[in-house]
């Protein structure tokens, strides 16, 4: 069964430090999703990207947050100066139309900013 | 302010109980999700409703569109539906952003 990957599974970075979350969406999907989780809290949209750009994003994705589909196989989500906040599990999502919505998870990757 | 909310918080039942697992929401809306996480953190997509009622194996979503509000029905349940079930809503006249409810933990007790 096709399946979204995510790498690291876990991330341990220091305050100020730029991380950069992979994911490797299923292959013939066209939509792709970062969402957020903190601990013990609600899952939360960050940002939708079709066709090489941004299609969507929340208030939570400021200018310290980019997305990049940098060589058609990998999505990936940056963080430029991580803050003690930013602690959480982030998912990676892609589907094959928009309509569908989440379509497939990745299993996320705890980034943890000490 | 939460525009979509879940009831129960917290639901434990012994297998083989039906169950249903609210949610109701502020927000126009095109869609609503119901999603599965596992005690792992890992997400499911389990159903998505515009109108009407979908069914996957022992699995019910229900939605009201006018009453703003949509079930999720679990019948025979069995340890193995043990996980956090989670509402989430695509407002409408957006392409895909989304609410999220804060969840049902849903303990299931052989």
């Amino acid at each position: 069964e096709p399946e979204v990957t995510q790498t690291p599974s876990h991330q341990v970075t220091q305050m100020g430090q730029e991380v950069i979350l992979r994911c490797v969406p299923i292959s013939n999907h066209l939509y792709f999703y970062w969402y957020r989780q903190i601990l013990g809290q609600k899952v939360e949209f960050l940002v939708s990207f079709y066709n090489n750009e941004i299609s969507e994003k929340s208030e939570i994705f400021d200018d310290q947050f980019s997305v990049e589909r940098p060589d058609g196989s990998n999505f990936t989500l940056k963080i430029r100066s991580t803050k003690l906040e930013d602690s959480a599990m982030y998912f990676c999502a892609s589907s094959d139309g928009g309509r569908t919505g989440f379509g497939f998870f990745g299993q996320g990757t705890r980034l943890t900013v000490v | 302010k939460n525009e979509v909310e879940q009831s129960p918080q917290n639901l434990t039942a012994q297998e083989g109980e039906f169950i249903t697992i609210n949610c109701s929401y502020s927000v126009g809306i095109s869609a609503l999700h119901w999603l599965q996480q596992h005690p792992g953190g890992g997400i499911v997509s389990l159903f998505m409703l515009s109108s009407g009622k979908k069914k996957h194996g022992r699995l019910i979503a229900t939605i009201n569109i006018q009453e703003k509000h949509s079930s999720l029905h679990i019948t025979a349940s069995h340890p193995r539906d043990s996980a956090v079930y989670i509402c989430a809503v695509r407002l409408i006249n957006t392409g895909n952003q989304f609410y999220f409810g804060t969840g049902t933990s849903l303990t299931v007790i052989p």
